[in-house]
């Protein structure tokens, strides 16, 4: 079974420009999360969907930043125009409500750096 | 709302010798509690979970941890180091049980080193 995937691995751009980045859960989750990891800071949580539907956006840092989720498969996440303070690691999760399992499976990530 | 402390940022044991992780939480409600590990150049991965039942939970790669409510601790052990444990590890809580969202508040990590 494949795990999570996330594109692209890194992406350098510079301040002003747009960025997406894109993560493909494992197939059948239906929940998809976003987390990011500001550089020696803690992973923070951005978003959650459930299918296609948005579950929770509490931790989307402001309006330059817009999640979807089409068909309930793969998700995009774009940051449009992005700030040096958006640089940072992007991780995606996956997770399967029925197993009651409670975990979560991540992929790589995608490290952002904005110049 | 939900925290998590993780006390030294970098912890450094020799081969063999135990390994100690720790890890306080805050929580308003019953949590769930996570041990995550990152490899380089890879994704998170579950290490065990707390979720309810036996206090003393026991995870993949021979490590382990202890739910202790009085002391709101996790502290993650596995009583000898060997070379491949060197990662960073991540400690978390949910709110799952209360709120029904597994959302995951994270601590800061802590990297691991093994000395030969």
């Amino acid at each position: 079974e494949a795990g999570v995937t996330q594109f692209p691995s890194h992406s350098v751009i510079e301040k002003g420009q747009t960025v997406t980045l894109r993560c493909d859960p494992i197939s059948g989750h239906d929940n998809l999360y976003w987390y990011r990891r500001v550089m020696g800071k803690e992973i923070k949580f951005l978003l959650h969907f459930v299918k296609e539907s948005k579950q929770d956006e509490s931790g989307m840092p402001n309006n330059r930043f817009l999640a979807e989720r089409t068909g309930g498969t793969y998700s995009t996440l774009k940051v449009q125009p992005a700030e040096l303070e958006d640089s940072g690691v992007y991780f995606c999760a996956s997770s399967q409500d029925r197993d009651k399992t409670y975990e979560q499976y991540f992929g790589p990530g995608t490290r952002l750096t904005v110049t | 709302a939900q925290s998590v402390t993780q006390l030294g940022s970098h912890v450094s044991v020799s081969e063999g010798a135990l390994v100690l992780l720790r890890c306080n939480y805050s929580s308003s409600v019953p949590p769930y509690l996570f041990w995550y590990v990152q490899y380089p150049n890879q994704g998170l991965q579950l290490l065990l979970k707390y979720t309810t039942g036996a206090t003393l939970v026991k995870g993949i790669n021979g490590f382990e941890a202890e739910f202790k409510k009085s002391e709101t601790s996790f502290h993650l052990t596995k009583p000898s180091a060997h070379m491949s444990d060197a990662a960073e590890y991540f400690c978390a809580v949910s709110a799952f049980p209360t709120f029904g969202n597994e959302k995951l508040t994270f601590g800061t990590g802590t990297r691991l080193t093994i000395i030969p």
